[in-house]
């Protein structure tokens, strides 16, 4: 069975930089062709993708936040890490991190974690 | 970017009904479209991969088709549960992105 769970602060202050941990179960990120990917929905709006990491250490980053994004994996602890510098109210979300399947070589989400409200505000 | 557009936004129904949400991307994706469904305060379930294969568990009064740009996910006999919001998305490209939900509420 698998499951996810994010981990992390409720409440970080403008400029700072937020460290969200997913601890899953159910799955290793050393078999090939497994994932874990990030996706946070602002309140009241429609999902955003963030961020995804695969077995093989590949990473993928939304070009919109490429450049404030870090996704790490800790194989043994079966734990991926999201880290977001720089953060502004405009960023306050719900967190949820994914299990991504191969599908034919392209990668869907198919179990979710709970997700995680990060409220940004000084 | 890939944009996945879904109509209608909103949609009112009855209880026994069959419903039908469209998502259109802005460029071809083959088959590669996902489904989720959502419910207030919950995070998104898994409904549908492949355009038309269902995740495991899923009831099959639940279906999706389309290739290409246009897809539907098709609900049939509506039930109280069921009543929540629908996302697309494409997962053909990076980013992969969502569409902007349709939220299917009780008549």
């Amino acid at each position: 069975q698998i499951t996810l769970k994010e981990s992390g602060p409720t409440l970080v202050k403008p400029t700072q930089t937020l460290t969200l941990t997913c601890t899953f179960s159910g799955f290793s990120l050393s078999t090939s062709g497994v994932g874990v990917g990030w996706v946070r929905q602002p309140p009241g709006k429609a999902l955003e993708w963030l961020a995804l990491i695969y077995w093989d250490d590949d990473e993928r980053y939304s070009p919109s936040l490429k450049s404030r994004l870090t996704i790490t994996k800790d194989t043994p602890k079966n734990q991926v890490v999201l880290t977001m510098t720089n953060m502004d109210p405009v960023d306050t979300a719900t967190y949820y991190c994914a299990h991504t399947r191969s599908d034919y070589g392209k990668y869907y989400f198919d179990y979710w974690g709970q997700g995680t409200l990060v409220t940004v505000s000084s | 970017d890939i944009q996945m557009t879904q109509s209608p936004s909103s949609l009112s129904a009855s209880v026994g009904d069959r419903v039908t949400i469209t998502c259109r991307a802005s460029q071809g994706i083959s088959k590669f479209l996902a489904w989720f469904q959502q419910k207030p305060g919950k995070a998104p379930k898994s409904l549908i991969y492949a355009a038309s294969s269902l995740q495991n568990g899923v009831p099959s009064k639940f279906s999706g088709s389309g290739s290409g740009t246009d897809f539907t996910l098709t609900i049939s006999s509506l039930q109280p549960e069921d009543f929540a919001t629908y996302y697309c998305q494409q997962y053909n490209s990076y980013p992969p992105t969502f569409g902007q939900g349709t939220k299917l509420e009780i008549k």
